[in-house]
């Protein structure tokens, strides 16, 4: 198994371009979330979903869109980048969300928004 | 609203003394607490969890503690090793997730 991959490693954006973040998971896990991860807060959830064709907003949701049409894939959009969201994003799945359960992250990718 | 205090922020130690990170958590719905470590470059990983029926776990050097009452779980590190070193975070579950530390950078000297 891969686990959770996560694409690009890295990128950089100007001002107003949008971009899609890649996240896949092999495991067949029915919960899927994004953390954003800035220097002296934390991770911080943006996103999830308990299962295909199910999201919702999590804390810091504002910029961001996301989709779930399979059970495998989690695609974060930013629609209009801007540079506070410059950060490392993760992708994390576990098999539900009856919050008593591993989550298993991903390997992240940096954003740098010019 | 909830939300997960994490202390200290950086902990310096000597190779083979204990390390110990501290968190206090608001929601008192919550009743899993895991630890991640989060090492240069990576991706956070599970080291150990606890749910709230119990008080401690252990798992060889790493151990946690929970204390319902006062809200408050910690991380003992006990023969700290040059590999320890990494950012450590504590969370707590809640409905949509779970709820993060701001992280705790342990350095270990040999």
């Amino acid at each position: 198994n891969a686990g959770v991959t996560q694409t690009p490693k890295f990128q950089v954006l100007k001002t107003g371009q949008s971009m899609t973040l890649q996240c896949a998971q092999d495991m067949n896990h029915e919960y899927m979330s994004w953390y954003r991860q800035d220097p002296g807060m934390g991770l911080r959830l943006i996103h999830y979903s308990v299962g295909a064709g199910i999201t919702d907003q999590g804390e810091v949701p504002n910029g961001y869109n996301v989709s779930r049409s399979t059970t495998e894939d989690f695609p974060l959009r930013l629609l209009s980048a801007a540079p506070s969201q410059t950060s490392v994003y993760f992708c994390a799945s576990s098999y539900s969300n009856q919050g008593r359960e591993t989550q298993y992250f991903g390997p992240g990718t940096r954003l740098l928004v010019l | 609203g909830e939300n997960v205090e994490q202390h200290p922020s950086t902990l310096s130690v000597q190779e083979g003394d204990s390390a110990v990170i501290k968190c206090t958590y608001s929601d008192s719905a919550s009743n899993y607490f895991p630890w991640y470590k989060q090492e240069l470059g990576k991706g956070p990983q599970l080291i150990i969890d606890i749910r709230s029926n119990v008080g401690e776990k252990k798992d060889q050097r790493i151990a946690v503690t929970l204390n319902k009452t006062a809200k408050h779980f910690s991380l003992h590190i006990t023969e700290t090793q040059p590999e320890d070193s990494a950012v450590y975070f504590c969370a707590a579950n809640r409905p949509i997730g779970l709820i993060f530390g701001t992280g705790t950078r342990l350095q270990v000297f040999p």
